[in-house]
C-alpha cells in the first residue's frame, strides 16, 4: 500500500463548477500536510499547506482530518487555468512523500 | 533569477554511460533534496542534506547513484552505469530549517532534469 493515496482522476469539468480532490495517508506520525500543483512537463509548486482547523486561500479550500487521517483539497468557480495535476503531500521524517497526484481538466 | 536551478535541463545517455546533474539551491537554503519522478507518478524520495552532510537515503538510491554537497551550497547527483530504468525527471528541492513546527518549512522545487536512457 503506498503511503499517499489519491484518486489518479482525470477530473473533467466546465469552468465554474466546484471540484473536490481527496487523498489519505497511511502513516499517523506524518507531522505536516500540503497540497502542490504540478503543470505539465514542469516542477511542483507549493499550493497551500493543511490544517486541522482547515484553510482557505481565495477559491481553494484544504482541510485535515487526523482521526481519519484524510486531506482534501475544494476548488469553486474553476478556471481553465486551474488544470493541472494536484499532488497530495505529507512530510515525514524530514522529507515530502508525495501521491500520484489527480489531474483535473477544465473545459471552456 | 533565485529560484532553484538545475543542469542540464535535459541529457540523453546511452545505457551504460555515467551522467552527473548539477542543482543550485536557494541562496542561503540549508537543506537541499533530490527527488525522481517517473511519469504518471508522483516524486519519490532519493536523499538530502544538511549544508553538506548527507542525513538519509532512500533505498531506491542504489550504489550506482552518489550525490554530494561539498561546500554546503550546490550538489551534484551522479549516476554510473545508467539504466533504462533510470529514465525519468531528477527534481532538487531546498528549504531553509527555521524554528517551529518540523516540516513547516516550504520546499522550493527547480526545473529538473529529465534523463532519458536509451
Amino acid at each position: 500500500r503506498k503511503e499517499v493515496e489519491q484518486d489518479p482522476g482525470p477530473f473533467n469539468v466546465p469552468e465554474g463548477a466546484t471540484v473536490a480532490f481527496n487523498c489519505t495517508y497511511s502513516n499517523s506520525a506524518s507531522q505536516s500536510f500540503f497540497w502542490y500543483r504540478q503543470d505539465c512537463r514542469k516542477e511542483p509548486k507549493l499550493l497551500m499547506s493543511v490544517y486541522s482547523s482547515g484553510n482557505e486561500d481565495g477559491r481553494f479550500t484544504a482541510q485535515l482530518n487526523r482521526a481519519s487521517q484524510y486531506i482534501s483539497l475544494l476548488i469553486r468557480d474553476s478556471k481553465l487555468s486551474d488544470s493541472a495535476t494536484y499532488l497530495c503531500v505529507v512530510y515525514n521524517t524530514d522529507k515530502l512523500i508525495f501521491g500520484t497526484g489527480t489531474r483535473l481538466q477544465v473545459f471552456p | 533569477d533565485t529560484g532553484v536551478s538545475q543542469n542540464p535541463r535535459h541529457k540523453i545517455t546511452k545505457r551504460g554511460q555515467n551522467v552527473t546533474f548539477r542543482c543550485d539551491p536557494i541562496s542561503e537554503h540549508n537543506r537541499l533534496y533530490w527527488y525522481r519522478q517517473t511519469l504518471g507518478q508522483g516524486p519519490e524520495f532519493l536523499t538530502y542534506f544538511q549544508n553538506e552532510a548527507q542525513l538519509e537515503k532512500s533505498r531506491l538510491l542504489s550504489d550506482r547513484f552518489s550525490a554530494e554537497r561539498p561546500k554546503g551550497s550546490f550538489s551534484t547527483l551522479e549516476i554510473q552505469r545508467t539504466e533504462q530504468g533510470d529514465s525519468a525527471m531528477y527534481l532538487c528541492a531546498s528549504s531553509r530549517t527555521k524554528g517551529g513546527l518540523a516540516g513547516s518549512e516550504t520546499q522550493y522545487f527547480g526545473p529538473g532534469t529529465r534523463l532519458l536512457v536509451l
